[in-house]
């Protein structure tokens, strides 16, 4: 595709429950970055993969939290026992290198936990 | 302290003004600085980046860098209505590979 594609767009789910996220980046892009973004508040950095590795995982809040990108392409970041306060919206974002001026960002998949 | 902050706003400008945006950012080793605009219920655009001390235009917009400041600010001439969302000022830190965003100052251009 031409652009970052996050599936799904929007979610609702249950507390307590299990949720993958997935982002395709755009081809040939091989850094790969993970955002929160909470209503009123700027995007929080959660991971960056350089391939397939995690170059810099510090911004995950939690354990329950976990993202893979096995092929060094698609990555998808999981959720483990949900709660209320990961309701946010969780942006993908990629770029050819750790080079800020390429970056691109997807739509986001906007997560609600009941 | 946070790392990227700006006036959350609203900034409020009438169309044809000159709209004024500032950030400032707690690294000194920070070499890269962005600006984003996003528009309500979706992602993050990029509109400018700044490397240099000084000024960058490109069209109706000019980033401004005072590193010794450490403040990055965004101008926006001739508002236009079309021009009214959230700007986002990012930096990357010193020694790092990601974006550090400021929580956005909400920009509205009246008629």
């Amino acid at each position: 595709g031409a652009g970052v594609s996050q599936t799904p767009s929007n979610k609702v789910t249950e507390k307590g429950k299990y949720v993958e996220l997935r982002c395709d980046p755009i081809s040939g892009h091989t850094a790969l970055y993970w955002y929160r973004q909470s209503l009123g508040q700027g995007p929080e950095f959660l991971i960056y993969f350089q391939g397939t590795g995690a170059a810099d995982d510090s911004g995950l809040p939690n354990d329950r939290f976990f993202a893979v990108r096995p092929e060094g392409s698609v990555s998808t970041l999981k959720i483990q026992r949900t709660e209320r306060g990961d309701s946010a919206v969780y942006l993908c974002a990629s770029s050819f290198g750790p080079s800020g001026n390429t970056i691109y960002f997807g739509e986001g998949s906007w997560l609600t936990v009941v | 302290q946070k790392e990227v902050e700006q006036n959350s706003g609203p900034l409020s400008v009438p169309e044809g003004a000159i709209a004024s945006l500032n950030c400032t950012y707690s690294d000194r080793g920070s070499q890269s600085f962005f600006w984003y605009r996003q528009y309500s219920g979706k992602s993050p655009e990029l509109i400018m980046f700044i490397y240099s001390n000084g000024d960058k235009e490109d069209g109706r917009f000019t980033a401004q860098l005072n590193k010794a400041s450490q403040y990055v600010s965004l101008l926006i001439r001739d508002s236009q209505p079309s021009d009214s969302a959230t700007y986002l000022c990012a930096v990357i830190p010193g020694g790092y590979n990601k974006l550090i965003f400021g929580a956005g100052t909400r920009l509205a251009v009246h008629p």
